[in-house]
């Protein structure tokens, strides 16, 4: 069965220090991989995706995602974090076959930035 | 600018009774999607509909119900059959809902709480 794994609930960096979010998916073939970005009380917003070619895909913010077929990982990274950035953030996975491509959301990580 | 808009923002339910959330978009996407959002679950998938007049259940479809009469609305009616309706809804559209799916767009959701 599909699945999204986000096995960090809560993560606390300082401002100006860099992040990774990690991500594990399970699906049997090639995923559509996602992330995005969801500010207390809001929808979500689109970061990046990943469907096909260079396995390191840049997004909005200055966020970027590595896509490991090995590893079954999607993880997030930023170089230095803003305190803008504070928010949760969801792995997706869309998987499916016909007409019809499922999404699978994991549980979701927040951040909070120390000043 | 193109959007979906959710309304309202916030609504109130006294037991047994029935609720309709709102949902519009204006991005001629074909595909429409609700999720329904808890503390720590993530999003998981009440009802989608790929086209008009067409809908199906998602993972979590019981004590909800849906229309799609027009292409750009996608109401979703919280019945007095769900037990615990207390949550944060989402809708999302997509361009399509097969395998050519470029990611959701979001609305910004609505907060259901049961008094």
């Amino acid at each position: 069965a599909q699945s999204v794994t986000q096995p960090d609930i809560h993560i606390t960096v300082s401002e100006g220090a860099s992040l990774e979010l990690r991500c594990n998916y399970s699906y049997g073939a090639t995923p559509y991989l996602f992330w995005y970005v969801q500010s207390p009380g809001q929808g979500l917003q689109l970061l990046l995706k990943y469907f096909s070619g260079d396995t390191l895909v840049q997004g909005i913010k200055g966020f970027e995602a590595e896509f490991k077929r090995s590893q079954s990982s999607f993880n997030l990274r930023k170089p230095s974090v803003h305190w803008s950035d504070a928010a949760e953030y969801f792995c997706a996975v869309g998987a499916g076959s016909g007409n019809f491509n499922k999404f699978y959301f994991g549980s979701g990580t927040k951040l909070n930035v120390k000043p | 600018d193109g959007g979906i808009t959710q309304s309202p923002k916030y609504l109130f339910r006294k037991e047994g009774q029935n609720v309709t959330l709102s949902c519009e978009q204006n991005l001629n996407h074909d595909a429409m999607y609700w999720y329904r959002q808890d503390p720590g679950q993530g999003l998981r998938l009440i009802y989608y509909s790929q086209i008009v007049n067409d809908f199906q259940k998602g993972d979590i479809a019981e004590g909800y119900s849906v229309s799609r009469e027009k292409k750009e609305s996608f109401p979703l009616t919280v019945t007095s059959a769900q037990k615990n309706p207390t949550a944060f809804y989402l809708c999302a559209s997509s361009i399509g809902a097969g395998r050519r799916n470029y990611g959701y767009t979001f609305g910004s959701g609505t907060r259901l709480t049961v008094v």
